[in-house]
């Protein structure tokens, strides 16, 4: 159990374009899903928290109209990279989680997006 | 503040030998503890957590991990290492109670040669 997957894995964009990256828990309700962001070889970083239904929490310092958080279901949050620059090129990882599962986040593959 | 400090970027081990991956950890609170890997283009997996029930933690794959309130340290041991346990790993610090951030470390990549 505690299955998320990210969708695409990889993605190539040009520069100016927007992409969508979404997160699906696939055998669990999430009510909370967290997206974060990986540079080559470097940790991550929370970008923001989503709860179902309501609006999604940015940690410090991350653009919440370049990074557009939808959280429209138990089971589905998307992150879409409006106006992508070549330096939004990086690792994405979003996880999700549960109350009822003691507050544990389950975390997806990634997507690598590079812009172009 | 919660933060973390991996003490070594890179480690590496010979096959079947012990495995030590350093963590130290700072917090205003009674944290809780993670040790996750990442092997490459996989998700992050949780290896074992400590939070606040006994100080020796047995996670998965052999790993454990020893809460040390006097040296704030949460340092992941193994035994014996394996060549499928190359790979990078986090330590992570949560500040304690619900949903709240994780912040992880540096990271340590282990090197498992034959």
């Amino acid at each position: 159990g505690a299955v998320v997957s990210q969708h695409p894995s990889r993605v190539i964009c040009k520069s100016g374009t927007s992409v969508k990256i979404e997160c699906r828990s696939l055998d669990f309700q999430a009510t909370t899903m967290f997206w974060y962001r990986q540079f080559p070889k470097q940790s991550l970083m929370l970008m923001a928290t989503s709860n179902e239904g309501s609006k999604a929490t940015y940690e410090q310092g991350v653009e919440k109209d370049k990074f557009l958080i939808n959280h429209a279901s138990l089971t589905l949050s998307t992150l879409t990279v409006t106006s992508a620059h070549p330096e939004d090129s990086s690792f994405y990882i979003c996880s999700a989680g549960a109350e009822y599962w003691g507050y544990e986040q389950y975390f997806g593959p990634g997507t690598r997006l590079t812009v172009t | 503040a919660q933060s973390v400090t991996q003490l070594d970027s890179h480690v590496s081990v010979s096959e079947g030998t012990p495995v030590l991956l350093r963590c130290n950890y700072s917090s205003s609170y009674s944290p809780s503890l993670f040790w996750y890997v990442q092997h490459p283009n996989k998700g992050l997996q949780l290896l074992l957590k400590y939070t606040s029930a006994a100080t020796l933690v047995k996670g998965i794959n052999g790993f454990e991990a020893e809460f040390k309130k006097s040296e704030t340290s949460f340092h992941l041991t193994k035994p014996s290492a394996h060549m499928s346990d190359a790979a990078e790993y986090f330590c992570v610090v949560s500040v304690s109670g619900g949903y709240n951030k994780l912040i992880f470390g540096a990271g340590t990549r282990l090197a498992v040669h034959p």
